[in-house]
């Protein structure tokens, strides 16, 4: 099916573990972003990318790493997982031309203990 | 002063009632704005873009001006299913592909 999509939908994972968040667009937009979602702060962004091989960081970058080798995925890494970590995470892609609109994938609801 | 601002509401509205919701932006050289629709525990999607002459979509209609950094959302003749958050989101000036979302404002509409 054409879209956005993530995987996986719900993560429990314990403090120092590493995880990693998939995220695949059959879109082929060049654009990418995670972002994360925790009350009373709204979206934030982690980090985003313009196109393969290329990854800049958002407001929120400590603690995360991403790659981007194919158009079409965008994984997040949480290298060492801390408790505010927890969150719900969103991966979006857009295609900038004479408009920047994003389009969000369904999220990863990711729980730290 | 924050980059998108948001009542956040929640605003409770009875069925058939108008709304409007109202945000403010800093960044005086953004060129893209929209509104987003947010329900609970999904993921944000695009309600409508909003352009300089201003624009509708049925029961929507959105308004802007440049001049006071202002963006706003009607809904007329609210429905049960307008329930949701909607989020306020300019493009970032200094990366076009980037956008600043707002907190939202939380709509309640009751039967």
């Amino acid at each position: 099916d054409a879209g956005i999509t993530q995987s996986p939908r719900y993560k429990i994972t314990e403090t120092g573990r590493q995880v990693t968040l998939m995220c695949h667009q059959t879109w082929s937009h060049s654009y990418m972003f995670w972002y994360r979602q925790d009350l009373g702060h709204g979206l934030r962004l982690i980090y985003y990318s313009a196109a393969a091989d290329i990854t800049d960081k958002g407001e929120v970058p400590d603690g995360y790493v991403v790659s981007r080798s194919k158009t079409e995925n965008f994984p997040l890494t949480l290298e060492s997982a801390t408790r505010s970590q927890t969150s719900v995470y969103f991966c979006a892609s857009s295609e900038p031309g004479t408009s920047y609109e994003q389009y969000f994938g369904p999220g990863t609801r990711l729980t730290v203990t | 002063r924050k980059e998108v601002e948001q009542d956040p509401g929640p605003f409770n509205v009875p069925e058939g009632a108008t709304v409007a919701f109202n945000c403010t932006y800093s960044n005086s050289a953004s060129q893209s704005f929209f509104w987003y629709r947010q329900d609970c525990r999904k993921e944000p999607k695009l309600l409508m873009s909003v352009y300089s002459s201003g624009n509708e979509d049925g029961r929507f209609t959105a308004q802007l001006n440049r001049a006071s950094q202002y963006i706003s959302l009607l809904i007329r003749d609210s429905k049960l299913s307008d329930s949701a958050t909607y989020l306020c989101v300019v493009n970032n000036r200094g990366s076009q592909g980037n956008l600043i979302f707002g907190k939202g404002t939380k709509l309640s509409v009751k039967p």
